[in-house]
């Protein structure tokens, strides 16, 4: 596609139920990250990929946020048993090699637990 | 470990002014720095990337400069317009770190008033 593409853009959930976001790079892009925007507050880097690889996981905030990428494109986040400081905006990015090469960031998922 | 800031937090001129947002860095072992933009409710739109060996970059209206040395970067923006009004963010690629995994400041919001 023309750009990064995340879904949903908002998700409503109750608390303690899991969540999973979806990251759709620009094709042909090998790095991936993800990102989130709590309200307030700068943006805190999750997780990277290169290929269906993650070399850095080191900003996952706790065990019950996880990761995957398959077929060096989709990558989804995992959210399991959400709480309310979970609420944010999560946002994906990809680039076009692993180094000093521009990001390209998607328009983000809104979280909302309740 | 890096940390970036952006001065000023708020920021608001009347339409024609020229303008200059501010970035500094504490660790001048970068990859490059970036300048993107986001609109409310929108991911980030990447305006300037600048390599840790470049001293400036030029898009239109928009000039970034850099001077690693002493971990600071300037966003120029000329005879700005109402249209120009959005959250401005710096970000730092550093050395040592995975891929391209940026830090990012917490943004300038500009307002453009017509």
């Amino acid at each position: 596609g023309a750009g990064v593409s995340q879904s949903p853009s908002n998700k409503v959930t109750e608390k303690g139920k899991d969540v999973e976001l979806r990251c759709d790079p620009i094709s042909g892009h090998t790095a991936l990250y993800w990102y989130r925007q709590s309200l307030g507050q700068g943006l805190e880097f999750l997780i990277y990929f290169q290929g269906n690889s993650a070399p850095d996981k080191s900003g996952l905030p706790s065990d019950r946020f996880s990761a995957e990428r398959t077929g060096g494109s989709v990558s989804t986040l995992t959210i399991q048993r959400t709480q309310q400081e979970d609420s944010a905006v999560y946002l994906c990015a990809s680039s076009l090699v692993s180094d000093n090469s521009p990001l390209h960031f998607g328009n983000g998922t809104r979280l909302t637990v309740t | 470990k890096q940390e970036v800031t952006q001065i000023p937090a708020a920021l608001s001129v009347p339409e024609g002014e020229n303008l200059v947002l501010n970035c500094s860095f504490t660790d001048s072992a970068i990859y490059n720095l970036q300048w993107f933009r986001q609109d409310p409710g929108k991911g980030l739109t990447s305006l300037l990337l600048i390599q840790s060996s470049q001293r400036e970059q030029t898009s239109g209206r928009l000039n970034a400069s850099l001077d690693k040395s002493s971990g600071r970067s300037t966003l120029y923006i000329a005879a700005s317009q109402p249209g120009d009004s959005a959250t401005y963010l710096c970000a730092v690629s550093s050395r040592g770190t995975s891929g391209s995994r940026l830090t990012f400041g917490e943004g300038t919001q500009l307002t453009v008033n017509p």
